[in-house]
């Protein structure tokens, strides 16, 4: 997986806690990536990094930040986590603003 | 109209022929096109990756381009069951500070033996 590991790989939590998820990387790339994949919309991008503490947001934002404090670490907090949010989370690298290599996921349920 | 488009499927071809996946995207500056594979439980594997008209081999796949028709393929020769995943297709807009790709909804393929 491109020396990329995501924690935690499952999580089940309750409605209105925080969650945060990690995403570290092995491989100093630049570019990282947060993404979600549901049943009928397919992966959409949360939020991605293009340095340290440079962030921005994608097309599902609503309801997740971001930081990234150093190149390896890029992390995804839900401050109240919602039931629409249960979904497989994935990270993505890249070292230039092509192709981007996918972190193994993690599974979120929220109750 | 949405903006990169495939067949669901399931496309079912059996073993030892050439599976064809399509894909479709709506923004005519698109650049860069990739073609991911993901298995069931799994993250999606890049595969294929292809930036200029024409066909892109590598060993049994073949990507193939044409930005005039906006449409981008992926065939897959010699089909083994260790080929069935959904296959997704991914479009980049152009270069400077547009980083993100997007996604179609995949199609999946199931090789019989």
């Amino acid at each position: 997986d491109a020396g990329i590991t995501q924690s935690p790989r499952h999580k089940v939590t309750e409605t209105g806690t925080p969650v945060t998820l990690r995403c570290h990387q092995t491989e100093n790339h630049r570019y990282m990536y947060w993404y979600r994949q549901d049943p009928g919309h397919g992966l959409r991008l949360i939020h991605y990094s293009y340095g340290v503490k440079d962030t921005d947001k994608g097309e599902v934002s609503d309801g997740y930040s971001v930081s990234r404090s150093k190149t390896e670490d890029f992390l995804l907090t839900l401050e109240s986590a919602t039931s629409s949010q249960t979904s497989v989370y994935f990270c993505a690298i890249s070292e230039f603003d092509y192709e981007q290599y996918f972190g193994p996921g993690t599974r979120l349920t929220v109750t | 109209q949405k903006e990169v488009e495939q067949n669901s499927g399931p496309l079912s071809v059996p073993e030892g022929a050439i599976a064809s996946l399509n894909c479709t995207y709506s923004d005519r500056v698109s650049q860069s096109f990739f073609w991911y594979r993901q298995y069931s439980g799994k993250s999606p594997e890049l595969i294929m990756s292809i930036y200029s008209n024409g066909d892109k081999e590598d060993g049994r796949f073949t990507a193939q381009l044409n930005k005039a028709s906006q449409y981008v393929s992926l065939l897959i020769r010699d089909s083994q069951p260790s080929d069935s995943a959904t296959y997704l297709c991914a479009v980049k807009r152009g270069g400077g500070s547009n980083y993100k790709l997007t996604f179609g909804k995949g199609t999946l393929l199931t090789v019989n033996p």
